[in-house]
């Protein structure tokens, strides 16, 4: 079975600053897809980047990145230049590549200070 | 285009009744999963549909069930309510028609049920 784990419960950022999140997973599949989804205080899951394992190119969505490290099996998320709306929960989740199951690790709360 | 959108928002029953909670998925979109949220528990997978068929199931007791219709909303059902059922239930749509990114996965707001 998957694991996905996300060591920072919480972490905190300056508006403005830059801030990685971690997350590490663990499988044996070869073909698998990364994702991060971003939950606000509305409960609104909102998909904020995604990684094919088999793209050896780290997926950026604006201000978004993240450093895919398929051999230490590890997904985490850049945020540069926060901003107070990026507050939120922030989820890892895995996926098989032929299973559209999502498993999640636990969140990381994330606060943007002004 | 509309996105996913759930029914009821918020719901309260109390222990042994049943409750039935509905997804519509974004226009075009063919999956439709659903994910159970509690503090303790985190995002847990409950199942997903395809063209009306359960290709999916998570580690839930039978007292959860599903179905999809074919215009592709769904339904979950959860008989004999405990207390610990009290979570926000999230339905996710996917296209899953081809194409890179069709197995995102895409959110609605969540029905969060209250069991007293």
């Amino acid at each position: 079975a998957q694991t996905v784990t996300q060591s920072q419960p919480e972490m905190s950022v300056q508006e403005a600053e830059t801030v990685t999140l971690s997350c590490t997973y663990d499988t044996s599949e070869s073909n698998y897809y990364l994702f991060w989804y971003k939950q606000p205080p509305s409960r609104q899951m909102i998909l904020v980047i995604r990684q094919e394992a088999y793209k050896q190119q780290n997926a950026t969505e604006n201000r978004f990145s993240v450093n895919f490290q398929k051999a230490a099996k590890s997904f985490s998320l850049k945020i540069s230049d926060s901003q107070l709306g990026d507050t939120a929960m922030y989820f890892c989740a895995f996926m098989r590549g032929s299973n559209y199951k999502l498993t999640f690790g636990k969140g990381t709360l994330l606060t943007v200070n002004p | 285009k509309a996105g996913v959108t759930q029914t009821p928002r918020y719901l309260i029953k109390t222990r042994g009744q049943q409750v039935t909670l509905s997804c519509s998925p974004i226009s075009g979109h063919r999956s439709v999963s659903w994910y159970q949220q509690t503090p303790g528990q985190g995002l847990q997978f409950l199942f997903e549909y395809f063209s009306e068929t359960q290709r999916n199931k998570g580690n839930f007791p039978g007292r959860f069930s599903g179905r999809q219709f074919s215009n592709s909303r769904s339904e979950m059902n959860v008989s004999t309510l405990e207390l610990g059922d009290s979570a926000l239930y999230l339905c996710a749509s996917s296209k899953l028609t081809g194409g890179s990114s069709s197995n995102e996965q895409f959110f609605g707001p969540g029905t969060r049920l209250t069991v007293l």
